[in-house]
């Protein structure tokens, strides 16, 4: 099993440029999870979805846009990039009931 | 005030020390976790606990949840044990989790 993958591992946006991070898992776990981690800070919750077709709102989800179209993925949309987003990006799943998350190696993006 | 709490933020012992980590938080909670970050990135999930204490290897998790306080203790450290150390609590009856800010501990050898 590979776990929780994301792609990509780095990437550099400009400022208004558009991107989509995805995560995917291989464990069927219902919930899945996009954090943000910045210096400083604890991981903050962007969006989350409990099952396949259902988003929520976290913490943190202005300027991101997420879909959760089949089981095993989890994009994570930037419409327009803003220099604020820049952050390292960790997606996590975890099973329905109790269970730990398993976390992705995370993206680290950058917005000029 | 935040929600969870980590003491200290920042911690270097020599190898073979006995080490402890805090975690205070102020919410009813389902589920606490330890986490553990290395420098590059990767988080992994060291332990689960709702009540107890738990042990693996060297390391023992234990939490009281009348006094809302969970400690992270590593026996005869070792420079390997170099990392973040995170407590994330799962609100009772939600889906989301809570971190801290994080425990860097450095051990020197």
């Amino acid at each position: 099993n590979a776990g929780v993958t994301q792609t990509p591992k780095f990437r550099v946006l400009k400022t208004g440029q558009s991107m989509t991070l995805l995560c995917a898992q291989d464990m069927n776990h219902e919930y899945m999870y996009w954090y943000r981690q910045d210096p400083g800070m604890g991981l903050r919750l962007i969006h989350y979805s409990v099952g396949e077709g259902t988003t929520a709102k976290g913490e943190v989800p202005d300027g991101y846009n997420v879909s959760r179209l089949k089981k095993q993925n989890f994009l994570l949309g930037l419409e327009s990039a803003a220099p604020s987003q820049t952050s390292v990006y960790f997606c996590a799943s975890r099973e329905q009931v109790g269970g730990e998350q398993f976390f992705g190696p995370g993206t680290r993006l950058t917005v000029l | 005030k935040n929600e969870v709490e980590q003491s200290p933020q920042n911690l270097t012992a020599q190898e073979g020390e006995f080490i402890t980590i805090n975690c205070s938080y102020s919410v009813g909670i389902s589920a606490l976790h330890w986490l553990q970050q290395h420098p590059g990135g990767g988080i992994v999930s060291l332990f689960m606990l709702s009540s107890g204490k738990k042990k693996h290897g060297r390391l023992i998790a234990t939490i009281n949840i009348q006094e809302k306080h969970s400690s992270l203790h590593i026996t005869a450290s070792h420079p390997r044990d170099s990392a973040v150390y995170i407590c994330a609590v799962r609100g009772a009856g939600t889906y989301k989790y809570i971190f801290g800010t994080g425990t860097r501990l450095k051990v020197l050898a």
